[in-house]
């Protein structure tokens, strides 16, 4: 168990909908990740979040979103999904307050969204 | 920025025999060069790193090597247990503190027993 809460595990949804997926950091970590796993297209890292603030952009489309709150917890929105929006999204974190970047990242098991 | 080509993208090997999976990088900047292994229906998880300033590090059957003249790192895995079956990503850095990994797009290994 790595510490990471993402949910929800699994959603199907259909074609123009908007979806929110939840992550809850590992006690004390500051900063959040969110990356898509696509067939083929390994990890695609889309946003990152520090203490609240963003700190990095990927290949995140205009359609998503994403936000870390105060309680350190992020949500990431998708709007006007499309069937090439169907992936797994993953959500990380790392840097436990007090502690020097190991580097690494604690993966959460992910949210598979399914867009019909 | 930074791009990771890993290969190759499937492997099988027998039981006992040992697997090897490439990685290579374009940005010279990049010092910290994790691999990460995800199970199914799992997150992926940290197995071994490296920095730049190390040419090898092993931990009991798996090992990863770095050459930082020709920008490749490979990770090895001896004696291979139809546990290791699973996805392995590596990834690579410009090490800053808190700069986001680049991942390969993934090696599934599978193990024959």
């Amino acid at each position: 168990d790595s510490g990471v809460t993402q949910t929800p595990k699994h959603l199907i949804t259909a074609t123009g909908q908007r979806v929110t997926l939840r992550c809850s950091p590992r006690s004390g970590d500051l900063s959040v990740y969110w990356y898509q796993q696509s067939l083929d297209q390994g990890l695609q890292f889309l946003i990152q979040y520090y203490n609240g603030e963003e700190r990095a952009k990927g290949n995140i489309l205009e359609r998503f979103s994403a936000q870390q709150f105060p309680d350190l917890h992020s949500e990431l929105n998708l709007s006007s999904l499309e069937l090439g929006d169907s992936a797994l999204y993953f959500c990380a974190s790392s840097v436990p307050l007090g502690h020097q970047n190991t580097g690494e990242l604690f993966f959460g098991e992910g949210s598979r969204l399914t867009v019909l | 920025g930074e791009n990771v080509e890993q290969h190759p993208s499937t492997l099988s090997v027998q039981e006992g025999d040992s697997a090897v999976i490439k990685c290579t990088y374009s940005d010279s900047a990049s010092n910290y060069f994790p691999w990460y292994k995800q199970e199914l229906g799992k997150g992926p998880q940290l197995i071994i790193d490296i920095r730049s300033n190390v040419g090898e590090k092993k931990d009991q059957r798996i090992a990863v090597t770095l050459n930082k003249t020709a920008k490749h790192f490979s990770l090895h895995i001896t004696e291979t247990q139809p546990e290791d079956s699973a996805v392995y990503f590596c990834a690579a850095i410009p090490y800053s503190g808190n700069t986001p990994l680049v991942f390969g797009k993934g090696t599934r290994l599978s193990v024959i027993a």
